[in-house]
């Protein structure tokens, strides 16, 4: 197992509701990331994460905000879910040296 | 700013035909990685290649290889004799070294029994 889960793997919410996905990783890595997937568009970078506290956007941030308050755990909140946010969201890691990224199972959020 | 571009968007071949997936990837960096993951039905990125930006040294994995030209901006991938396990989304990347990851658009392959 490559030591990082994302919870939860799915979920349905209503549009204009708050929705937190978590990310957890065992590797102690320095860089997180989340992304999310839609056709035709391959994976787009949301906030990436350079340390704990330590945050930065991505090409698709508007809607989402994050927070890493411990090496572990990169949080992803869409603070009003509209319809737009439907997708699979990955989250990944990365530790020194550009070695690789790791990324885990993805959350299929739907927005209804 | 850091681009990849997957002009394929999706390619179909007979089993043990071989396939060769074009990247072409823009940075203004001179140290830069490039990846290759591969996606399959069940929906996980797989981890297949990194390459730097000073190796140009082409690689081969068994079925797989890969032919790095800096000069073209280009990284593609071969799948010699392809076998239906093959069939999955295929995604080129490219990181510098401010460790953002950038994707293509990625190329959905299907092998044909």
């Amino acid at each position: 197992d490559a030591g990082i889960t994302q919870s939860p793997r799915h979920k349905v919410t209503e549009t204009g509701t708050p929705v937190t996905l978590r990310c957890h990783q065992t590797e102690n890595h320095r860089y997180m990331y989340w992304y999310r997937q839609d056709p035709g568009h391959g994976l787009r970078l949301i906030h990436y994460s350079y340390g704990v506290k330590d945050t930065d956007k991505g090409e698709v941030s508007d809607g989402y905000s994050v927070s890493r308050s411990k090496t572990e755990d990169f949080l992803l909140t869409l603070e009003s879910a509209t319809s737009s946010q439907t997708s699979v969201y990955f989250c990944a890691i990365a530790g020194q040296g550009n070695y690789g990224y790791t990324f885990g199972s993805g959350t299929r959020l739907t927005v209804v | 700013a850091q681009k990849v571009t997957q002009a394929q968007t999706e390619i179909s071949v007979v089993e043990k035909e071989d396939v060769t997936l074009d990247c072409v990837y823009e940075t203004r960096d001179t140290t830069y990685y490039l990846f290759w993951y591969k996606q399959p039905p069940s929906g996980e990125l797989v981890f297949l290649i990194r390459r730097n930006s000073f190796d140009e040294q082409n690689e081969i994995s068994g079925r797989y290889s890969w032919n790095f030209q800096k000069s073209t901006s280009s990284f593609n991938f071969t799948i010699t004799a392809s076998q239906v396990v093959d069939s999955a989304v295929y995604f080129c990347a490219l990181s510098n070294n401010d460790y953002k990851l950038s994707f293509g658009a990625g190329t959905t392959v299907t092998v044909r029994a």
